[in-house]
């Protein structure tokens, strides 16, 4: 199993450009998260998704749109781009059953907005 | 306030020591995940408690729900312990189930020296 892989790894984008995130899992979790991670600062839910079609809002969600299709892709969309959304983006997956509920995480991308 | 706190935010260490990183929260929880982040590297699930103790090789994660708070235990540390280590709770929901969602502390930087 290859787990949970984002692309890409790296990007600049300039003030007011859009890109998406891609994140898939290959171990049919029903869950899936996208976070950010700021320097000193703990992960912040961006969206989740408990299912294909069904998506809601974390924390800090504006600029930020997903979909979820499929069980395995869960893309993040970002409209706009700003230099606050300069950022480590990690996607993560988990079971839908309680005592299955860690959470397995891709690798990151780095996004500078410039 | 953050509902979850870690202390110390920066360990350095000899080689062969013991490790301890600490962890508080104030709310009530279904769970309590203990993380690691090599630097530049993705995050990986270390353990996951609700109660006790667990042990994984040089690892120890203990947890007391009365006193919400958990410690993080590296017995014989070495120089690849050196990680973020990140504390993350499941916040119980308002019906006393167990919330899928994650708030996560700032992190522990830790460095082993050789």
């Amino acid at each position: 199993n290859a787990g949970v892989t984002q692309t890409p790894k790296f990007r600049i984008l300039k003030i007011g450009q859009s890109m998406t995130l891609q994140c898939t899992q290959d171990m049919n979790h029903n869950y899936m998260y996208w976070y950010r991670q700021d320097p000193g600062m703990g992960l912040k839910l961006i969206y989740y998704s408990v299912g294909a079609g069904i998506t809601d809002k974390g924390e800090v969600p504006n600029g930020y749109n997903v979909s979820r299709s499929t069980t395995e892709d869960f893309p993040l969309r970002l409209e706009l781009a700003a230099p606050s959304q300069t950022s480590v983006y990690f996607c993560a997956s988990s079971y839908s059953i309680p005592a299955y509920y860690e959470q397995y995480f891709g690798p990151g991308t780095r996004l500078t907005v410039t | 306030k953050n509902e979850v706190e870690q202390s110390p935010q920066n360990l350095t260490a000899q080689e062969g020591e013991f490790i301890t990183i600490n962890c508080s929260y104030s709310v009530g929880i279904s769970a309590l995940h203990w993380l690691q982040q090599h630097p530049g590297g993705g995050i990986v699930s270390l353990f996951m408690l609700s109660s006790g103790k667990k042990k994984h090789g040089r690892l120890i994660a203990t947890i007391n729900i009365q006193e919400k708070h958990s410690s993080l235990h590296i017995t014989a540390s070495h120089p690849r312990d050196s990680a973020v280590y990140i504390c993350a709770v499941r916040p119980q929901t308002n019906s006393g189930g167990s919330n899928y969602k994650l708030t996560f502390g700032k992190g522990t930087l830790l460095t082993v020296n050789p």
